[in-house]
């Protein structure tokens, strides 16, 4: 089955303790992305990567870390998670750029920090 | 700052009508444009993506896009119970083709 996986998928932490939420896909995607949602913000993108080893900031990146060595996986990294940074994030990934493709999001992991 | 606009609803239509999703956009040089349907406690699903002016239809859903307006909108016929679920409209930024920008998205509940 086409997906793309998060792990976990819920996680209470508390501050400055690091931790980092997994994304894998299975469709040979070349683009993949993580968003973040909260209340009356919508989403929001985090960082993205074009392919292995090319990411870029998107529209929040302050406090987070990502690595593509591997198509299939894009792990988000919190090196000192704040509770700023509660909050739902999604993983999506699409074969190609934005434009034309379409994004498969990830079921989602909601992080709450203490 | 780009931005993408929705009307925060929520909407509330009864089974049966027609529900009319409106969304604006500040990037002129927006060039792609989607819908998102999200259930509650699920992860957003593409339903309509839309690139030139005019109509688009699926089904169901027919998007509109109007770029001298900067207008997009997502028209929902015989509305289902269904369909209640939150909708984001979201727009690629002209700056990047690797950015998609979302709004706040409407929830929309379908009255039986």
């Amino acid at each position: 089955e086409a997906q793309v996986t998060q792990n976990p998928r819920y996680l209470i932490t508390v501050t400055g303790k690091k931790l980092t939420v997994t994304c894998s896909q299975n469709m040979n995607h070349e683009y993949m992305s993580w968003y973040r949602q909260d209340p009356g913000l919508g989403l929001r993108q985090i960082y993205y990567s074009m392919n292995v080893e090319v990411t870029d900031k998107g529209d929040v990146p302050e406090g987070y870390k990502v690595s593509r060595k591997e198509k299939r996986n894009f792990p988000l990294i919190l090196e000192s998670p704040s509770p700023n940074q509660t909050s739902l994030y999604f993983c999506a990934s699409s074969l190609i750029p934005v434009q034309g493709g379409e994004q498969y999001f990830g079921p989602g992991t909601r992080l709450t920090v203490t | 700052q780009k931005e993408v606009e929705q009307n925060s609803g929520p909407l509330s239509v009864p089974e049966g009508a027609i529900a009319s999703l409106n969304c604006t956009y500040s990037d002129r040089g927006s060039q792609s444009f989607f819908w998102y349907r999200q259930y509650s406690g699920k992860s957003p699903e593409l339903i309509m993506s839309i690139y030139s002016n005019g109509d688009k239809e699926d089904g169901r859903f027919t998007a509109q896009l109007n770029k001298a307006s900067q207008y997009v909108s997502l028209l929902i016929r015989d509305s289902q119970p269904s369909d209640s679920a939150t909708y984001l409209c979201a727009a690629v930024s002209s700056g990047s083709a690797r950015q998609l920008t979302f709004g706040s998205g409407t929830q929309l509940t379908v009255l039986p």
